[in-house]
């Protein structure tokens, strides 16, 4: 099974700032990445998938890079609605989620 | 537009099996590439693929809880029903079905989750 590691575990950020997440992979996953995003009391919400595409809706303050083991979310300019726990998810081979970044505010 | 939605026991006992119903909508699970699974999510943790079925009825489970897992699905009635065996207190989560559209495991909609608890 593919252990993804998630860094930070919480990341305080002031709105307008940028936020960068990071997420590692135990063995190569190519670019089959997601990145999902969960509010309290709710479902995750996809917000990116294949490492970089931006899904239907999602505003393009939210970027993806990264392929093999490294990946990276960025929050270009935080919303007040960005603070939220993001989820990074490999479907390489049996789907696997990291453990979670928190971004909270600063 | 696709909706799913959970439905189940919200109290097991250990050791008994639950059975969660997801109907869904606004898509076929025998359109080719189509997937539905479930996730499950601790209360305050991270979350869990358990189990996952394809348009062409092959069956993929996690590797860890296989051996309690059943995914069925019934085309005609747009339903997917997860089994899981022998529940224990630690199996206490919110359950979620998804759509993964190409099958692969990435999720572009998700029910809105049922919490179930395993207790005596």
């Amino acid at each position: 099974e593919i252990v993804m590691t998630q860094s930070p575990a919480t990341l305080s950020v002031s709105p307008g700032e940028r936020a960068t997440l990071s997420c590692r992979a135990s063995q190569s996953v190519s670019s089959n990445l997601a990145w999902y995003q969960q509010k309290p009391g709710q479902a995750p919400r996809l917000l990116i998938y294949g490492a970089s595409t931006r899904a239907t809706g999602i505003p393009a303050r939210f970027s993806g890079s990264g392929s093999g083991t490294e990946f990276t979310l960025t929050i270009s300019s935080l919303q007040s609605e960005d603070f939220a726990v993001y989820y990074c998810q490999q479907y390489n081979n049996w789907p696997t989620f990291g453990q979670g970044t928190k971004v909270e505010i600063k | 537009q696709i909706t799913l939605k959970e439905s189940g026991p919200t109290l097991v006992k250990p050791t008994q099996t639950l059975t969660l119903t997801c109907t869904f909508s606004g898509f076929s699970l025998s359109t080719s590439g189509v997937g539905v699974g479930w996730i499950r999510q601790p209360p305050g943790k991270a979350l869990e693929w358990l189990a996952l079925i394809y348009w062409d009825d092959d069956k993929r489970y996690s590797p860890s809880l296989k051996s309690r897992l059943t995914i069925t699905k019934d085309t005609s009635k747009n339903q997917v029903v997860l089994t899981m065996t022998n529940m224990d207190p630690v199996d206490t989560a919110t359950y979620y079905c998804a759509h993964s559209p190409r099958g692969d495991g990435s999720i572009d909609y998700w029910g809105q989750g049922t919490l179930v608890t395993v207790s005596s």
